[in-house]
């Protein structure tokens, strides 16, 4: 079973502009979670959809925005690039029930000059 | 405002030996807590869930949960140096069970 697939797996933008960022969950999985690792913040949530809709939000500006597609298939996109958005963008798939297990992609590494 | 404490180490141990990572939680309304082992350049992966008081072992890994206690902890039996990496403890609460809070993260180092 293939894991969960992000591209692009580098990113190297400058201030202002935006990016969009691409997550594949686990086949038959309907939930795409997005996190941002930073040294110095660690791993905080982004936002979580399931089927197409999203159900929770983290504590992130409206630059922040995501989408998730019918095959469940998710986009993440940063507008207006700041030099603090240079982090590990990971995404993490799950079946969408209670106590359930999130699983992660390889991530992408986002530099913003 | 949801917080996870663990000890950011660095933690070495010898080969053979056990190691004991902490983490304690500040919801009290915390349901599911795992662990998630990450190497350097790599995506955490998980190693172990755990949703009730007591101990829940998985070959050389057992998990400890103490919810009065508000704590939860992971040992690594005779340790290898290549469970070297740093370890993080991530809880759910009820209502946003795909909204993980991470700890800071623990970095061990097993010693040949």
């Amino acid at each position: 079973k293939a894991g969960v697939t992000q591209t692009p797996r580098y990113l190297i933008k400058t201030r202002g502009q935006q990016v969009t960022l691409s997550c594949s969950p686990i086949s038959g999985h309907r939930s795409v979670s997005w996190y941002q690792q930073t040294p110095g913040q660690g791993l905080q949530f982004l936002f979580e959809y399931f089927s197409e809709t999203q159900r929770n939000k983290g504590n992130f500006p409206g630059r922040f925005s995501g989408r998730q597609f019918s095959n469940s298939r998710s986009e993440m996109n940063v507008s207006t690039l700041e030099l603090g958005d240079s982090a590990l963008y990971l995404c993490a798939s799950s079946s969408g029930t209670s106590r359930e297990k999130l699983f992660f992609g390889s991530g992408t590494q986002l530099s913003v000059l | 405002q949801k917080e996870v404490e663990q000890n950011s180490g660095p933690l070495s141990v010898p080969e053979g030996a056990i190691a004991s990572l902490n983490c304690t939680y500040s919801d009290r309304v915390s349901q599911s807590f795992f662990w998630y082992r990450q190497y350097s350049g790599k995506s955490p992966e998980l190693i172990m869930s755990i949703y009730s008081n007591g101990d829940k072992e998985d070959g050389r890994f057992t998990a400890q949960l103490n919810k009065a206690s508000q704590y939860v902890s992971l040992l690594i039996r005779d340790s290898q140096p290549s469970d070297s990496a740093t370890y993080l403890c991530a809880v759910t609460s009820e209502g946003s069970a795909r909204q993980l809070t991470f700890g800071s993260g623990t970095q061990l180092t097993v010693l040949p």
